[in-house]
């Protein structure tokens, strides 16, 4: 696609259910990457994919935490049991490989917005 | 390991202003350095970058100098408008340069 989608754009859920959020990616972009935005707050990293497999899973928060990448494609972050803290805008971004010579960038998706009540 | 610290605001500015926010990374690696901005209900995105030292990033205004030699990417512009107003975020490439590691935001408030 043109840019990089995120669905729901806005979720409000209760404590104890689960969730899954989805990113599409710009066509062809083999890195795919989740950050987590707290109000007012800064990205926290959760994941990266590098096609299919996630050689960087260290900043996800907790074991009710998961993500899959299918197809070197569409991602989905799933959180089971989720909790209040949990709330916070999810943001996904996606690229071509090697960001360290700058010729490829990370572009971003408007996140999803969740919200535990 | 890799961090980004860059200053708390608000900043809140007057039309026509001068603009910096500090950005200072720490010394691993060889980095390249980044600034994304997220204006109001929308997604970040790409405001300039530098991939070595001395480089300078520029675009709407807007500029930045990669300084090894005090580890900083500070952003200038030298006359802000009220579109400007945003949350603007420091980055910098891991030493795996697979990933970025994000400051934790500056708001920006440009007033008329």
């Amino acid at each position: 696609g043109a840019g990089v989608s995120q669905s729901p754009s806005n979720k409000v859920t209760e404590k104890g259910k689960d969730v899954e959020l989805r990113c599409d990616p710009i066509s062809g972009h083999t890195a795919l990457y989740w950050y987590r935005q707290r109000l007012g707050q800064g990205l926290e990293f959760l994941i990266y994919f590098q096609g299919n497999s996630a050689p960087d899973k260290s900043g996800l928060p907790s074991d009710r935490f998961s993500a899959e990448r299918t197809g070197g494609s569409v991602s989905t972050l799933t959180i089971q049991r989720t909790q209040q803290e949990d709330s916070a805008v999810y943001l996904c971004a996606s690229s071509l490989p090697g960001l360290r010579a700058g010729a490829n960038v990370l572009t971003f998706g408007a996140g999803s917005r969740l919200t535990v009540l | 390991g890799d961090s980004v610290t860059q200053m708390e605001g608000p900043v809140t500015l007057s039309e026509e202003a001068f603009l910096t926010i500090n950005c200072t990374y720490t010394a691993t690696g060889y980095p390249s350095l980044f600034w994304y901005v997220q204006y109001p209900g929308e997604g970040l995105q790409l405001l300039l970058k530098a991939t070595k030292a001395d480089d300078k990033g520029s675009n709407k205004g807007f500029e930045a100098t990669y300084r090894k030699e005090t580890t900083s990417f500070h952003l200038e512009k030298g006359s802000v408008q009220v579109s400007d107003s945003a949350v603007y975020f420091c980055a910098r490439t891991n030493n795996a340069g697979n990933m970025l590691t994000f400051g934790g935001g500056t708001r920006l408030m440009v007033k008329p």
